[in-house]
């Protein structure tokens, strides 16, 4: 069975200083790979989406993530933080692409921006 | 703009009282889910539906039930048999069921049970 495990509850850095949100996934097949971010009392939005193509993805908002196989990560990073990317960050990982969209959602990572 | 709207966004009942979260979505999406979030915990899924009159169980359905009788709604019900129904919860859709369809979701419903 899938599983992703989201390395640190917490994460603070600086306005301006890069973002580093790590992701760890156990998969039995290719998976997908997803980043949602949930601002407080909100639902969650899509960042990026991994679906085999490039390892490296981009999304919304300057963010990023890359793909790697060999130590089953899919970290999520940022140049240059800002005040608003405070916020909680989800990966989720998804297996197979036909039939039941079957979702494993991580314990999420708050990120505080300090200014 | 297309999106998914749920109301209320704070919900207060007695124990023992069933209570219906609304859930409505104009994206013309044809698949549509329950998820429940607790702290510190990730989203957990209740129910999904991918068509009109049909839904499935997710892994926390008990005490919790739903319909499809429109493809824009999906109401779910928390009945008083739900052990610990406080909690934070979300409505989301997408086009298929897929790999490649990411999850709109809704802003949610805080469901305060005393």
């Amino acid at each position: 069975a899938q599983s992703v495990t989201q390395l640190d509850s917490h994460v603070s850095v600086s306005e301006g200083t890069p973002v580093l949100l790590r992701c760890n996934y156990s998969s039995s097949y290719s998976p997908s790979l997803f980043w949602y971010v949930q601002h407080p009392n909100k639902g969650l939005q899509l960042l990026l989406k991994y679906t085999s193509a490039a390892t490296l993805v981009k999304g919304i908002n300057g963010f990023e993530a890359e793909f790697k196989k060999s130590e089953t990560s899919f970290h999520l990073t940022k140049p240059s933080a800002h005040m608003s990317d405070a916020a909680e960050y989800f990966c989720v990982v998804s297996e197979g692409n036909t039939g039941f969209q079957k979702l494993v959602f991580g314990t999420g990572t708050r990120l505080l921006v300090s200014p | 703009d297309g999106g998914i709207t749920q109301s209320p966004k704070y919900l207060f009942r007695k124990e023992g009282q069933n209570v219906t979260l609304s859930c409505e979505q104009n994206l013309n999406h044809d698949a549509m889910y329950w998820y429940r979030q607790d702290p510190g915990q990730g989203l957990r899924l209740i129910y999904y539906s991918q068509i009109v009159n049909d839904f499935q169980k997710g892994d926390i359905a008990e005490g919790y039930s739903v319909s499809r009788e429109k493809k824009e709604s999906f109401p779910l019900t928390v009945t008083s048999a739900q052990k610990n129904p406080t909690a934070f919860y979300l409505c989301a859709s997408s086009r298929g069921l897929g790999g490649n369809s990411p999850l709109h979701f809704g802003n949610g419903t805080r469901l305060t049970v005393t």
